[in-house]
């Protein structure tokens, strides 16, 4: 079965500064879908940024980038130029193929972002 | 473009009730997805509606059942509830077009079980 292990369940970083969040995982699969999603304090649940497994080149969207190392099963979430509004609570997850077979997420890091 | 709405956002139940949640896709969306968020934890998978039928389960009981309608929206209904049923439930819509489709969650309803 398919696990996803997120081993800092409370990370801190100041304002402006970088974070990186850890994540790995276990898979038999070769094709599959890596993603990061931002649960803040009002719940909803939001993507971050995703990462294809076939692909080389890691994801980024604007401030938040990833280092995807598929040899390792290792998937981790770098936060460039934290701000107040990063604080939250960060899932790793996975899927199989497409994005719509079942995620399965690990327990979560909760980050704090220090003014 | 209306995301994914879910009612209510809060319920309470006593054990041994019944329950029924709601969720509506994002538009253009076909599948969607339940999971369930205990207090702490990553989200769990229950199941999968596409097209009307379920398409996937997780290891859930039969307790948890769900429907999808043909305008894609969803129920969740969950019979017989346990005090362990207390958590968040998550729905998450996405197109089926099996290679970039991601899911794109609601905002919950919060289930508290007496």
């Amino acid at each position: 079965a398919q696990t996803v292990t997120q081993s800092q369940p409370e990370m801190s970083v100041q304002e402006a500064e970088t974070v990186t969040l850890s994540c790995t995982y276990d898979t038999s699969e070769s094709d599959y879908y890596l993603f990061w999603y931002k649960q803040p304090p009002s719940r909803q649940m939001i993507l971050v940024i995703r990462q294809e497994a076939y692909k080389q080149q890691n994801a980024t969207e604007n401030r938040f980038s990833v280092n995807f190392q598929k040899a390792a099963k290792s998937f981790s979430l770098k936060i460039s130029d934290s701000q107040l509004g990063d604080a939250a609570m960060y899932f790793c997850a996975y899927t199989t193929q497409g994005g719509s077979e079942k995620l399965v997420f690990g327990k979560g890091t909760k980050l704090t972002v220090n003014p | 473009d209306a995301g994914v709405t879910q009612s209510p956002t809060h319920l309470i139940k006593t054990r041994g009730q019944q329950v029924t949640l709601r969720c509506s896709p994002k538009s253009g969306h076909d599948t969607v997805s339940w999971y369930q968020q205990a207090l702490g934890q990553g989200p769990q998978f229950i199941f999968q509606y596409y097209e009307e039928e379920e398409r996937q389960r997780g290891n859930f009981p039969d307790r948890f059942s769900g429907h999808q309608f043909p305008n894609y929206s969803s129920e969740l209904n969950v019979n017989a509830l346990l005090l362990g049923d207390s958590a968040l439930y998550l729905c998450a819509s996405s197109f089926f077009s099996g290679i970039t489709d991601t899911q794109y969650f609601g905002p919950g309803t919060r289930l508290t079980v007496l």
